[in-house]
């Protein structure tokens, strides 16, 4: 079956822009995360969503990141007024169940900030 | 809140020779451990997990050891090639509160012919 599909692969803006980041998870995945990853760094976590429960976004480092999931289908990454050191790939990862399942990874968007 | 220590950040070993990384973890209730691998400028890839009612697992030349009572788990490769170079991640679980997976700090493996 189909994987973890996010989009766009690449996105090169410049600073100040806003940019939004898409994840399909996979079918009937109740768990979807959001990760960012500098160069040479490890995994950065982001924001948790669980079902229709309230999001765990302890990791947004700041106002200028957002994220939405409707249910369990697609989510979506915001970055408002895009810095450079937003600069990295953002990683999505989904799970049957939250704590004891496997996540499965997509293969990232890499996102350039000019 | 939860903390997984990944140990250590690099490591470089001889092809042929074997390499252990490990993990602690502070959550007592925590039952899944797995282990991803990352190659470079790919997506994080699960390579072998355990769960905590058993206390090894192999899966041809990597396997993986649990200890719940020191809440430590570690990867062990044996007969390292060249194509186990690549950074690896450990994880365990959250149990109370947001019931989430952790992962460490990652381990950047070089496998030097």
């Amino acid at each position: 079956g189909a994987g973890v599909s996010q989009s766009p692969s690449n996105k090169v803006t410049e600073k100040g822009k806003d940019v939004e980041l898409r994840c399909d998870p996979i079918s009937g995945h109740t768990a979807l995360y959001w990760y960012r990853q500098r160069l040479g760094q490890g995994l950065e976590f982001l924001i948790y969503f669980q079902g229709n429960s309230a999001p765990d976004k302890s990791g947004l480092p700041s106002d200028r990141f957002s994220a939405e999931r409707t249910g369990e289908s697609v989510s979506t990454l915001t970055i408002q007024r895009t810095q450079q050191e937003d600069s990295a790939v953002y990683l999505c990862a989904s799970s049957y169940l939250p704590r004891d399942q496997p996540q499965h990874f997509g293969d990232g968007t890499r996102l350039s900030i000019l | 809140g939860e903390n997984v220590e990944q140990h250590p950040s690099t490591l470089s070993v001889q092809e042929g020779d074997s390499a252990v990384i490990k993990c602690t973890y502070s959550d007592s209730a925590s039952n899944y451990f797995p282990w991803y691998k990352q190659e470079l400028g790919k997506r994080p890839q699960l390579i072998i997990d355990i769960r905590s009612n058993v206390g090894e697992k192999k899966d041809q030349r990597i396997a993986v050891t649990l200890n719940k009572t020191a809440k430590h788990f570690s990867l062990h490769i044996t007969e390292t090639q060249p194509e186990d170079s690549a950074v690896y991640f450990c994880a365990a679980p959250i149990i109370q509160g947001a019931q989430k997976l952790v992962f460490g700090q990652g381990t950047r493996l070089t496998i030097n012919p």
